[in-house]
């Protein structure tokens, strides 16, 4: 176990709402970066955030949006959801951007219908 | 990043050494290899990385060439547990964003 906590565990939306999912780091991380894992592939970046800062980006569009806490919690929100965002959200938390492991929750399984 | 190719799956007999290819023959002095793995329906979990020396830890070893164009992760004795699909991937360590690239991985089934 990482101590990296993510809810909820499933989700199901309807195309065109908004969801928003959570993630908790582990203790004494400053840094969460979210991926998305579509069914048999392998997990892409969306954005990390260090210190409540967006501290890079994938290839993801502006509706993908998130937040980070002071106390180093952070939201994944997603605007106007498509069919092709059904996929494994996780997080993964990292005592900071210049270290080399990162930390993953177990994810959020989201279906869109 | 420099990309990376495995093989899409292959198989390993309970007990036995578990030994998984990567080609990385683009890499650049100044990236690493790591390696991670996912248990199927869990997020990925860090195993080892390595520069250019050879690399242990208590879940594995890492041997990388001397011209580091390819490595192998190696699980000695592999159980059922083992069983995932493990990511090589190569990046620069202390980069801003501290992105993870993965590419499609191995995917190892360990057999009693």
């Amino acid at each position: 176990e990482t101590g990296v906590t993510q809810s909820p565990t499933h989700l199901i939306k309807t195309r065109g709402q908004q969801v928003t999912l959570r993630c908790s780091s582990q203790s004494g991380h400053n840094t969460v970066s979210w991926y998305q894992q579509a069914l048999g592939q392998g997990p892409q970046f969306i954005f990390q955030y260090y210190r409540e800062e967006e501290n890079g980006r994938g290839n993801f569009p502006p509706r993908f949006s998130g937040l980070q806490f002071p106390n180093y919690s952070s939201e994944l929100n997603v605007n106007a959801l498509e069919l092709d965002d059904s996929a494994l959200y996780l997080c993964a938390s990292s005592p900071g951007t210049w270290t080399d492991t990162q930390y993953f929750g177990p994810g959020t399984r989201l279906t869109v219908l | 990043d420099a990309k990376t190719t495995q093989p899409t799956s292959m198989d390993c007999a309970e007990g036995r050494a578990a030994n998984l290819p990567c080609n990385h023959s683009t890499i650049s002095g100044n990236e690493y290899v790591y390696w991670y793995r996912q248990i199927h329906s869990q997020g990925p979990q860090y195993i080892i990385h390595g520069l250019k020396n050879n690399e242990t830890n208590e879940m594995a070893s890492l041997i990388i060439t001397e011209d580091r164009k390819s490595s192998t992760l190696i699980l000695p004795h592999a159980t059922l547990r083992d069983t995932a699909v493990y990511y090589c991937i190569v990046r620069v360590a202390n980069n801003a964003g501290n992105m993870l690239t993965f590419g499609g991985g191995t995917r190892l089934m360990v057999k009693p």
